[in-house]
């Protein structure tokens, strides 16, 4: 597609149900990456995929974040058990190459009630 | 790991002034980027200026990577330019991790 595609745009959890959320880079980039933006803040890295490998999660924030891109295009960044302090809003970026520009989604915006 | 400050954090201007925000950074980088994210959230890419000078429009863009600072620079003010301006940076030589600076929040009053 012509831009990074997120879904859904808004979600309301409970506290304790799991959550997913989609991605859909650009097509033909290599490099994905998640990021989480908390209220009033810059984003933070969470994650980064080259194709379907996983080469960094050391952003993520506990074992309850999981993210996947099984066939190196779309990706799910998935949040078990969730909590209130996991509200946010959740971004996507990707690029064609690593060191190059990203070109981010809208965000998914979590509210964990 | 590296530090991004941004200055000024808030600015308000009138349509149709100019103003010069800074980033300042604590490490040599390998890729800078400066994003404006809208009044709905999106962040879009507007310079990637490891070095050098760039423009684009209304806007340029100057870093002086030996001094680890970058400048963004918005000309003839407009409301649509409301919004967070972000400076990120990544040190790495691999893939790399941008780490995004603290924001400067801009007000475009008509």
């Amino acid at each position: 597609g012509a831009g990074v595609s997120q879904s859904p745009r808004y979600k309301v959890a409970k506290r304790g149900q799991d959550v997913a959320l989609r991605c859909d880079p650009i097509s033909g980039h290599v490099s994905l990456f998640w990021y989480q933006q908390a209220l009033g803040q810059g984003p933070e890295f969470l994650t980064y995929f080259q194709n379907e490998a996983q080469l960094d999660k050391s952003g993520l924030p506990s074992d309850r974040f999981f993210a996947e891109r099984p066939e190196g295009s779309v990706s799910t960044l998935k949040i078990q058990r969730t909590q209130q302090e996991d509200s946010a809003v959740y971004l996507c970026a990707s690029s064609l190459e690593w060191g190059e520009v990203y070109t981010f989604g809208s965000g998914t915006r979590l509210t964990v009630v | 790991g590296i530090q991004v400050e941004q200055s000024p954090p808030d600015l308000i201007l009138q349509e149709g002034a100019n103003s010069t925000l800074r980033c300042n950074f604590s490490d040599s980088v390998n890729n800078l980027q400066w994003f404006h994210q809208n009044p709905w959230g999106q962040l879009i890419n507007l310079f990637y200026i490891p070095s050098g000078t760039k423009q684009n429009g209304r806007l340029s863009a100057t870093t002086v990577a030996t001094e680890r600072y970058s400048l963004l620079y918005i000309s003839s003010s407009q409301t649509t330019d409301s919004g967070v301006y972000f400076c990120a940076v990544s040190t790495d030589t691999g893939f790399q991790k941008l780490v995004f600076g603290t924001g400067t929040r801009l007000l475009v009053s008509p």
